[in-house]
C-alpha cells in the first residue's frame, strides 16, 4: 500500500512569491493534516481537511491556505512568502474513526 | 486541551547502551499515545502506539507502556544502534470535536548514537 506522498520534495522561492505544496493521502484516508516544522522547532499544526472541507486551522496568518480535492488529495498555498516561512512542511493522513496519522516525507521550502 | 511534555535533549549514547526518553502527558480521558521518529532529512514515521492504559507498544526493539498512574509514556530500548540516531517525538490527540484527530507533539528529542 502506497504511503502519503508529497511534492515537490524541495522548493526555492523568493520573498513575496507564492508557493504551492501538494499531498496525496493513503488510499481510503479522508483526513489530511498539514504541519510546519521550522528549523530547530517542533511541529506546528497548520490545517486540517476532511471530506473536502477545512475543519480546523492553527495559529497561522490567512496567507496560509489550502484545499482538499474530491479524491482527498490536498494543496497548501502560501502567499506573500516571508523568510521565516522557510521550513519543512509535512502532510499527514488519517482514516475515518481512527486516531493514527501517517506522514509523508515533507516538502522543504526555502525562501530567499 | 491535552498536552505532552518530553524530556529535553540532545541525548548522546554509545552503541549498545540503554535508552530512555521520558514523556509525560496531560489529558482528558485516556487518549491514544504515540511515538514518532524522524530520521535525518526525512518526514515522521510512526514508531509505536498504545491505545489504552497499561498497553505496551513495541516496534524495532523500542517499547513504551501507557501508564495512567504516572501519566507517562516513556520510550525505551535495551541496546541502541548507530542507525537509531534520529529525532523522537511523543504525541497524543488534542481533543475531540473540531480538533478530532489533531495531534499535539512534544518538542522532540535528538538522539545520537556513536559506534
Amino acid at each position: 500500500e502506497a504511503g502519503v506522498t508529497q511534492s515537490p520534495t524541495h522548493l526555492i522561492k523568493t520573498r513575496g512569491q507564492q508557493a504551492t505544496l501538494r499531498c496525496s493521502p493513503i488510499s481510503g484516508h479522508t483526513s489530511v493534516y498539514w504541519y510546519q516544522q521550522a528549523l530547530g522547532l517542533g511541529l506546528q499544526f497548520l490545517l486540517w481537511y476532511d471530506e473536502g472541507e477545512e475543519r480546523n486551522r492553527g495559529n497561522f496568518p490567512p496567507r496560509f491556505s489550502g484545499r482538499q480535492f474530491p479524491n482527498y488529495s490536498s494543496e497548501l498555498n502560501v502567499n506573500a512568502l516571508e523568510l521565516e516561512d522557510s521550513a519543512l512542511y509535512l502532510c499527514a493522513s488519517r482514516g475515518q474513526g481512527v486516531e493514527t496519522q501517517y506522514f509523508g516525507p515533507g516538502t522543504r521550502l526555502l525562501v530567499l | 486541551g491535552n498536552s505532552v511534555t518530553q524530556m529535553e535533549g540532545p541525548v548522546t549514547l554509545s552503541e549498545e547502551a540503554f535508552l530512555t526518553i521520558n514523556c509525560t502527558y496531560t489529558a482528558t480521558g485516556y487518549p491514544s499515545l504515540f511515538w514518532y521518529v524522524q530520521y535525518p532529512g526525512e518526514g515522521l514515521q510512526l514508531l509505536l502506539k498504545a491505545t489504552k492504559a497499561d498497553d505496551k507498544g513495541s516496534n524495532k526493539g523500542f517499547e513504551a507502556t501507557y501508564r495512567k498512574e504516572t501519566t507517562s509514556f516513556h520510550l525505551e530500548k535495551g541496546s541502541v544502534q548507530v542507525s537509531d540516531s534520529a529525532v523522537y517525538f511523543c504525541a497524543l490527540p488534542v481533543a475531540g470535536g473540531t480538533s478530532y484527530g489533531k495531534l499535539t507533539f512534544g518538542q522532540g528529542t535528538i538522539l545520537t548514537v556513536h559506534p
